[in-house]
């Protein structure tokens, strides 16, 4: 299994709602990113996870919590969201310290 | 900061015909350089990397080259097909903290 499934693949929420994305790997790897993709733009790293732990925050702010429950699981909370969040986010995994990161197709999210 | 360049940011080419897509990078550092696919509403898919202890490295009509010395890279695609219409991304690995630095990104239209 080489792929990175994501959940779910559209999501419109206004902006007082609370929901969350879901990352998926089965490949064994223990590194998993969350990035946002804005039109034309090329994705913008927001966290890195290593063995399960947050290693890189790139001063995401708080309205955006994420987790990792175990080895093959990444979440992403969401909370009192801005429309400019309005973004493609895309979750990847790779082994740790290899650069070679694997994409899940991202979630749209639009915020009303 | 650091920095990639990539240029140009959009390029038409005939069908058949090549396409060359240049970047610079500013951390002499970097090793490992690769090249990402997106087509539109899809994830980033890697189609080539080089590392800095070669100068070139091909993939069938795919070809990347690497100048150190220069600090620059560039994408070569060869008898260029609808299906290569995409942003093409470029990307340098930072030594630093082992996180890749995106180029903006450039659209590649191939007409008929």
């Amino acid at each position: 299994d080489t792929e990175v499934t994501q959940t779910p693949k559209h999501l419109v929420m206004g902006m007082t709602n609370k929901k969350s994305l879901k990352c998926e790997q089965h490949m064994g790897h223990r590194a998993m990113y969350w990035y946002k993709q804005k039109a034309k733009k090329p994705p913008e790293l927001m966290f890195v996870y290593s063995y399960e732990k947050l290693s890189i925050n790139e001063s995401v702010p708080s309205r955006f919590s994420p987790e990792c429950p175990n080895s093959s699981l990444l979440n992403l909370h969401l909370h009192a969201l801005q429309p400019e969040d309005s973004a493609l986010y895309l979750c990847a995994s790779s082994q740790v310290n290899s650069p070679e990161a694997f994409f899940g197709q991202g979630t749209r999210l639009t915020v009303v | 900061g650091e920095n990639v360049e990539q240029h140009p940011s959009t390029l038409s080419v005939q069908e058949g015909d090549s396409a060359v897509i240049k970047c610079t990078y500013s951390d002499s550092a970097s090793n490992y350089f690769p090249w990402y696919k997106q087509e539109l509403g899809k994830r980033p898919q890697l189609i080539i990397d080089i590392r800095s202890n070669v100068g070139e490295k091909k993939d069938q009509r795919i070809a990347v080259t690497l100048n150190k010395t220069a600090k620059h890279f560039s994408l070569h695609i060869t008898e260029t097909q609808p299906e290569d219409s995409a942003v093409y991304f470029c990307a340098a690995l930072m030594d630093s903290n082992y996180q890749l630095i995106w180029g903006a990104g450039t659209k590649l239209i191939i007409k008929p």
